[in-house]
């Protein structure tokens, strides 16, 4: 089966303009999270959608938004860039509710820099 | 404040020969505890796991191991291979459902031939 695809695969912008990342999950998959992976972070959680409604928020500022389609696939979008947002951007996708945390399956991300 | 650490940034190892990675955690809620890889212009990939009513978990040549009271894990590879050359998140759950994974920064190995 198709994995998580992620478009673009890169993507530069520069400072102030804002951005749309689009994440289509696993077919059948209901749960999307996106995370930010930067040098010496690690992946940071931004927000995980579930049947079209946030259900996690992690410790982002609202410049950075998302949303779910009916059918599943999810955009992710980051107003006024920074520099500092120049980072690898994947999300996840599980079944949902009640997915253990070994349901979870990585897209290859966007690599977002900002100039 | 990193609730999850991966001291080392980055590990070489000969082939053939043990690769030892480290994880220590400060949130004694975690009770779920896995590793990722990640090779360039890939995802990460569930490598294996462990939960904390284990100590060790093995899996072919990957073996985790927790010291829940230490609050450390760490990732054996044995032996090594250069395929295992890649960057490994340790990642923490309070929670089997896990929505909110916690990751480490990775350490970067390279198994050398």
């Amino acid at each position: 089966k198709a994995g998580v695809t992620q478009t673009p695969r890169y993507l530069i912008k520069t400072r102030g303009q804002q951005v749309t990342l689009s994440c289509s999950p696993i077919s059948g998959h209901r749960s999307v999270s996106w995370y930010q992976q930067t040098p010496g972070q690690g992946l940071q959680f931004l927000f995980e959608y579930f049947s079209e409604t946030q259900r996690n928020k992690g410790n982002f500022p609202g410049r950075f938004s998302g949303r779910q389609f009916s059918n599943s696939r999810s955009e992710m979008n980051v107003s006024t860039l920074e520099l500092g947002d120049s980072a690898l951007y994947l999300c996840a996708s599980s079944l949902g509710a009640g997915t253990d945390i070994y349901g979870y399956t990585f897209g290859s991300g966007t690599r977002l820099t900002v100039v | 404040d990193q609730q999850v650490k991966q001291n080392s940034p980055s590990l070489s190892v000969q082939e053939g020969r043990i690769s030892i990675l480290n994880c220590d955690y400060t949130n004694s809620m975690f009770d779920y505890f896995l590793w990722y890889k990640k090779y360039p212009a890939e995802g990460p990939t569930f490598l294996i796991s462990i939960s904390s009513i284990k100590d060790k978990n093995e899996d072919g040549r990957f073996t985790v191991f927790l010291n829940k009271s230490a609050k450390h894990l760490s990732l054996h590879i044995v032996p090594s291979q250069p395929g295992d050359s890649a960057v490994y998140f340790c990642a923490a759950s309070a929670d089997n459902y896990g929505q909110n994974f916690v990751f480490g920064p990775g350490t970067r190995l390279s198994v050398l031939p």
